[in-house]
């Protein structure tokens, strides 16, 4: 079985600029998470989307926001990136249950 | 905000030793999960331990939950260089959301 799927690996921007990261979750689940690890700040939850919804959020700007297809994967867009976003992005999958599965992560460095 | 917090920050030890890190949390929990992370990359789950349950084993790892003092420990025996990683407790409040904590970078020495 496949497991979370995520890209770019890597991306990197500059201050101003919007960024666009993908996920596709295991077949099957129907939520998706994601979470900010930013160096020294461990990590952080964002977003949680179930059958096409935002479900929940965390304590994030507006300016990070994202959209789930029919298909369940999953779009994280953070538009007027500033400096401090550099960090991994990963997202998580899950069933329904509490056990979330994660992805590799996409590491954004913004300049 | 961090509910978790594990202690220690940082552990080295020798392979074949045992390994425990301890977590700490602030408020009701419905669950306690672990996860390991390898250099930077994604995580791995590693068990869960449901609020009513006191202890849990999967191969090599046993976790403890305390609910009285809002703690967990994670024992790892017979340690290898495989283990050497960052492991995380997570803590599930509700609404499908996470919180983690800091994590222990265990390092073990051949």
């Amino acid at each position: 079985e496949a497991g979370v799927t995520q890209s770019p690996t890597h991306l990197i921007k500059t201050r101003g600029q919007q960024a666009t990261l993908r996920c596709s979750p295991i077949s099957g689940h129907t939520s998706v998470y994601w979470y900010q690890q930013a160096l020294g700040l461990g990590l952080q939850f964002l977003l949680w989307y179930d059958e096409g919804e935002e479900r929940n959020r965390g304590n994030f700007p507006p300016r990070f926001s994202g959209r789930q297809f029919p298909n369940y994967s999953s779009e994280l867009n953070v538009n007027a990136l500033e400096l401090e976003d550099s960090a991994l992005y990963l997202c998580a999958s899950s069933p329904g249950h509490r056990t979330q599965y994660f992805g590799p992560g996409t590491r954004l460095t913004v300049l | 905000s961090q509910q978790g917090e594990e202690d220690p920050q940082a552990l080295s030890i020798q392979e074949g030793e045992n390994a425990t890190m301890n977590c700490s949390y602030k408020t009701s929990i419905n669950n306690l999960q672990w996860y390991r992370q390898n250099s930077g990359r994604g995580l791995v789950h590693l068990i869960l331990i449901r609020s009513n349950e006191r202890e849990k084993h999967s191969g090599r790892l046993r976790v403890t939950l305390d609910t009285s003092k809002k703690s967990s420990s994670l024992l790892i025996t017979a340690s290898r260089a495989a283990d050497t990683a960052s492991y995380f407790c997570a803590t599930d409040e509700g609404a499908q959301k996470l919180v983690f904590g800091q994590g222990t970078r265990l390092t073990i020495n051949p």
